[in-house]
């Protein structure tokens, strides 16, 4: 059984287009976050949510909406697409408490846009 | 920012031990040391956790030094398999939703 999913595992899209990516976790986990890798590799922190709140927005553009209709799933939207959003994007899931918060991730998003 | 510093690269024969370094010497007392390898763009895949203690596990073991500035992850016996980039990450573990701040990490490469 996959612990952390997302769907789509390939996403190739136009500019200015709208799309959204899906994350789901069966490891009870209440905390859901998303990552960005780009070209460069650098892995980076986009969101973060515990109990279906958001505890972490970084400096992410608005188009970038997450939404997390309950602890096991957190999808991520994204408006008016642009060249510089093609990237790689990971779901991870981890349960709050102590000596533990080890996150676990999915297999990633690859988002093309044209 | 990372607050780590590993080497770029290493090689590791088959069969050898895969012994990667680890600097933090701004560790703070509360912070967990982290280790985490990404194999060919997959999802980070978590290998071990320690604070204070040595740990082992069934993927690897972990040494931190006494003053916790720095630590090594061991592979016992490397595979070609275990090529893939190994990052080291510093974070408070009991605050929901901290994220893993990834730096630029190892790219270990196994050959036969």
């Amino acid at each position: 059984d996959t612990a952390v999913s997302q769907t789509p595992k390939y996403l190739v899209t136009q500019m200015g287009n709208d799309k959204s990516i899906k994350c789901e976790q069966n490891l009870g986990h209440d905390t859901m976050y998303w990552y960005k890798q780009d070209s460069k590799k650098f892995l980076k922190i986009m969101f973060s949510y515990n109990n279906k709140e958001l505890i972490i927005n970084e400096t992410v553009p608005n188009r970038f909406s997450p939404k997390s209709p309950d602890k096991a799933h957190l999808n991520l939207h994204i408006n008016s697409l642009e060249l510089g959003d093609s990237a790689v994007y990971f779901c991870a899931s981890s349960q709050s408490g102590t000596g533990g918060n080890t996150q676990y991730f999915g297999p990633g998003t690859r988002l093309t846009v044209l | 920012d990372a607050k780590t510093t590993q080497p770029p690269s290493m090689d590791c024969a088959e069969g050898r031990a895969a012994n990667l370094p680890c600097n933090h010497s701004t560790i703070s007392g509360n912070e967990y040391v982290y280790w985490y390898r990404q194999i060919h763009s997959q999802g980070p895949q978590y290998i071990i956790h320690g604070l204070k203690n040595n740990e082992t596990n069934e993927m690897a073991s972990l040494i931190i030094t006494e003053d916790r500035k720095s630590s090594t992850l061991i592979l016992p016996h490397a595979t070609l398999r275990d090529t893939a980039v190994y990052y080291c990450i510093v974070r408070v573990a009991n605050q929901a939703g901290t994220a893993l701040i990834f730096g630029k990490g190892t790219t270990l490469s196994v050959s036969s």
